[in-house]
């Protein structure tokens, strides 16, 4: 069974500053997909970022970029430039794509970011 | 475009009775469809997912069920509710055909079982 790892349950970082939030996942599958979700306080699940496995180049969304690093299974989510909306729980989530995603989500316990004025 | 309605956003129930929450999607056909459950600190935990109409898979055992009476309709019931019942509850959608396999999701319902 696939598990993903956030071994981080809370992060602080300055207003306007980077920050690198940690995952890491467990499958024996070659092809999959990796995501970041924001879980603001009202509790809306928005995803901010993907990344398929086949692909080397890791993904960027305006300040969000990945480190993807598929050898040692692990997906960290950079935050450049820290904004005080960032404020959230960060989720890791894996599927499979053998299940054409289909199978749904595994996702990690969650980060939670704080953004310090 | 595509949207995702859920409710009720709020349920306070009894143990022992029973539960219905529903979720729709509009815009979209044959999407697959999910309900997942978020304790409270905890990540989201797939309960059922749906690939069709009729067509349930179960990831937990327990005393939840669901059913998809038509093919943009998404049920989450229960006969008799248990305290450990409580929690967040999301549904979500991805496109059925495709690889873009992210889930977008509806609104949650908190439930509080007492």
């Amino acid at each position: 069974a696939q598990t993903v790892t956030q071994s981080q349950p809370e992060m602080s970082v300055q207003e306007a500053e980077t920050v690198t939030l940690s995952c890491t996942y467990d499958t024996s599958e070659s092809d999959y997909y990796l995501f970041w979700y924001k879980q603001p306080p009202s509790r809306q699940m928005i995803l901010v970022i993907r990344q398929e496995a086949y692909k080397q180049q890791n993904a960027t969304e305006n300040r969000f970029s990945v480190n993807f690093q598929k050898a040692a299974k692990s997906f960290s989510l950079k935050i450049s430039d820290s904004q005080l909306g960032d404020a959230a729980m960060y989720f890791c989530a894996y599927t499979s794509y053998s299940g054409g995603g289909a199978d749904g989500l595994t996702f990690g316990k969650g980060t939670h970011l704080i953004i310090q004025p | 475009s595509q949207t995702i309605h859920q409710w009720p956003a709020t349920l306070v129930q009894p143990v022992g009775s029973p539960l219905s929450l529903e979720c729709t999607v509009e815009g979209t056909s044959n999407p697959n469809l999910y309900w997942y459950r978020q304790a409270a600190g905890r990540g989201l935990q797939l309960l059922f997912y749906s690939v069709g109409i009729g067509q349930i898979s179960s990831e937990v055992p327990q005393n939840l069920s669901a059913s998809r009476p038509q093919d943009r309709q998404f049920i989450l019931s229960s006969k008799k509710l248990l305290l450990s019942d409580s929690g967040f509850y999301l549904c979500a959608w991805s496109p059925g055909m495709g690889v873009n396999t992210e889930a977008f999701f509806g609104q949650g319902t908190r439930l509080t079982v007492v």
